[in-house]
């Protein structure tokens, strides 16, 4: 069955630094890949998809590309804030959404 | 996309009870789902709310314990029933979006069984 791994956390960055969180599927086919983001305190936020293989998806600096051959969809941003502390779940989409685990991320001042 | 309520925000509930939450979507959808999301855990689906029929259930969950209904295309509620300290939990909604491929969340129902 589909199934999303990530890496685990948390991860503590300064601000300002590079972020980059793991992601690899195992699925048949090719199914929409999604990266959900989770504020402390509130629900899931879409931060970002990729439909096809080769595609980028991109939201608010967060980038991340839908790669096939390594069955990988990693999240990155260049240049992260404290605002972006929160919890980040990889997710592939059929009928319904299969998780990853979830990654914390703390960025400090 | 979609705006999603739900009610209640939290709650805090005593054991052997029940306890029915809320889902109201602004715009009428076609595929709404329920998910649990246990402490410091990730989401697992509960089931899918059809409207017209009964709801599809994952491997582990059961409509004894956690019935759902689906009267129109914006509403739905699931009950969890006859509640253990184990079924604390966020219990999320979620609806597809037009293209049925993203998923877009309600803010969650935050539930502590004593």
């Amino acid at each position: 069955g589909d199934s999303v791994t990530q890496m685990e956390g948390p991860v503590t960055l300064s601000e300002e630094a590079f972020l980059t969180i793991n992601c690899t599927y195992t699925a048949t086919g090719y199914p929409s890949l999604f990266w959900y983001v989770q504020y402390p305190g509130e629900g899931l936020q879409l931060l970002l998809k990729a439909t096809k293989a080769d595609d980028k998806g991109s939201n608010k600096g967060f980038e991340a590309t839908y790669r096939k051959e390594t069955t990988s969809f990693h999240l990155e941003k260049g240049s992260v804030q404290v605002s972006d502390s929160a919890v980040y779940f990889c997710a592939l989409g059929r009928r319904a959404l299969t998780f990853g685990s979830g990654t914390r991320l703390q960025v400090q001042p | 996309s979609a705006v999603i309520s739900q009610k209640p925000s939290r709650d805090i509930c005593q054991r052997g009870t029940s306890l029915t939450i809320q889902c109201q979507v602004d715009s009428q959808v076609t595929m709404m789902f329920w998910y649990r999301q246990q402490p410091g855990q990730s989401l697992t689906l509960i089931a899918t709310a059809n409207q017209g029929s009964e709801a599809t259930y994952e491997s582990g969950f059961v409509i004894d314990k956690f019935p759902i209904s689906r009267p129109n295309l914006t509403f739905s509620t699931l009950t969890v029933s006859n509640m253990s300290p184990e079924d604390s939990s966020i219990y999320l909604c979620s609806v597809a979006g037009d293209n049925q491929e993203t998923q877009y969340f309600g803010p969650g129902t935050r539930l502590l069984v004593l």
